[in-house]
Order: C-alpha cells, then structure tokens, then sequence
C-alpha cells in the first residue's frame, strides 16, 4: 500500500471549516483513500473513503485531486468533539487483505 | 445494532504470564482484524481472520496468536508476556467486501 504523508498537528476554530491535508503521491490505479480518526483512547472510527471523485456524507467531505496524489478532507463545522487524531490510508481494495496501515496522523485540536 | 465488543477492558499482567483478548464484531460481520497499539509505535495491524481461517498476519513474533469461531466472534492470544507488550488492542469487524471497517473501544493491557 501506498505511503501518506500529514502534518503532525492543526487547529480550528469551533464552527470554521477544517482542512486536512494528506499527500500520497505515489498512490496506485486501484487503491482507494480512506480517512479514519481516533478520539483520545476510543477505537478508530471510520470517516469516509474515495477512489477518484469527490464524496461528500454526513460527517465530512473528501477531495482528491485530479492526478491523485494528494487529498484533503474537509469537516464543514468543526465542533469541540471533532478534537481527534485524524488518519489518511491508501489501500488497495481489489484484494482479500483488510488490513489498514496507519501512519502517525494529524492531531486536530479544535479550539473554542 | 451493537457495536463491535471487547472483553476485558482493561487487564493487569505480569511478565512471563499469558493473556487472551476477546472481540465480538457485529452481527453479520465475518471479517475480524486485530491491531495493536503503543506510544512509540502506533497502530500496528497484527492478524486478520475471515470464515475462521487467518487470512492475514503483521510483522509480530510467534507469542501473538489468534483464533475466529464459527460465530465469527475471535480471541488473540498472548504467550510469554513481556513489558512492551503493554498497549491497547483493539478489534475491528466488517462485512465481506465493505470499505469500513468498524472498530471496538480495545482492550487496555499493562504488564507489569
């Protein structure tokens, strides 16, 4: 699976829009992006995923860029409970494996 | 729709003792997934099991052992405990073929 690259750490502004980078530049035609987040000491929660387009669901929405190297995904409102260790994976979804590499993750502290 | 479980909790070892962790994915869900993690290591995947064969295993020493019943429900084990293996581990279910994986609230092992 490809490698992700994130900031270690941002901050928001309760109610702003929360940007969170994740470059993947030597992501493969068939391995998707998923976004995970993990509040302190809770298991991982799953977010929302993309392989070319765009996706949008309740909880946030996902860019990816055209040549696929990179993707950002955007909380539109950031709450107090959205303070988490944020995880972007590139997997390969074509095989049996189900297993997720996490890399370090970016902290978003989001501030009243 | 219950989550996924894990039992125990929290548990207190010794070193040189052994350990078994149990996961109960969610009704439907026959793929189970285990990952550990630690402060220095983060999350780590350990071994996955799907229609009560390992499909899958991560880069841990032979002490880590697992097993999945008919019911899907799954145990790991650990031989021999040592003091690093102090972490959370936690379990993650999903359905065959999905892209999310949902994951427990772990299990909070000290060795002592």
């Amino acid at each position: 699976d490809a490698k992700t690259t994130q900031p270690p750490s941002m901050d928001c502004a309760e109610g702003r829009a929360a940007n969170l980078p994740c470059n993947h530049s030597t992501i493969s035609g068939n391995e998707y992006v998923y976004w995970y987040r993990q509040i302190h000491s809770q298991g991982p929660q799953y977010i929302i995923h993309g392989l070319k387009n765009n996706e949008t669901n309740e909880m946030a929405s996902l860019i990816i860029t055209e040549d696929r190297k990179s993707s950002t995904l955007i909380l539109p409102h950031a709450t107090l409970r959205d303070t988490a260790v944020y995880y972007c994976i590139v997997r390969d979804s074509s095989g049996s494996a189900r297993q997720l590499t996490f890399g370090s993750g970016t902290q978003l502290t989001v501030l009243p | 729709k219950a989550g996924v479980t894990q039992t125990p909790r929290y548990l207190i070892k010794t070193r040189g003792q052994q350990v078994t962790l149990s996961c109960s994915p969610i009704s439907g869900h026959r793929s189970v997934s285990w990952y550990q993690q630690t402060p220095g290591q983060g999350l780590q995947f350990l071994f996955e099991y799907f229609s009560e064969t390992q499909r899958n295993k991560g880069n841990f020493p032979g002490r880590f052992s697992g097993r999945q019943f008919s019911n899907s429900r799954s145990e790991m084990n650990v031989s021999t405990l040592e003091l690093g293996d102090s972490a959370l581990y936690l379990c993650a279910s999903s359905l065959v073929g999905a892209h999310e994986q949902f994951f427990g609230p772990g299990t909070r092992l000290t060795v002592l």
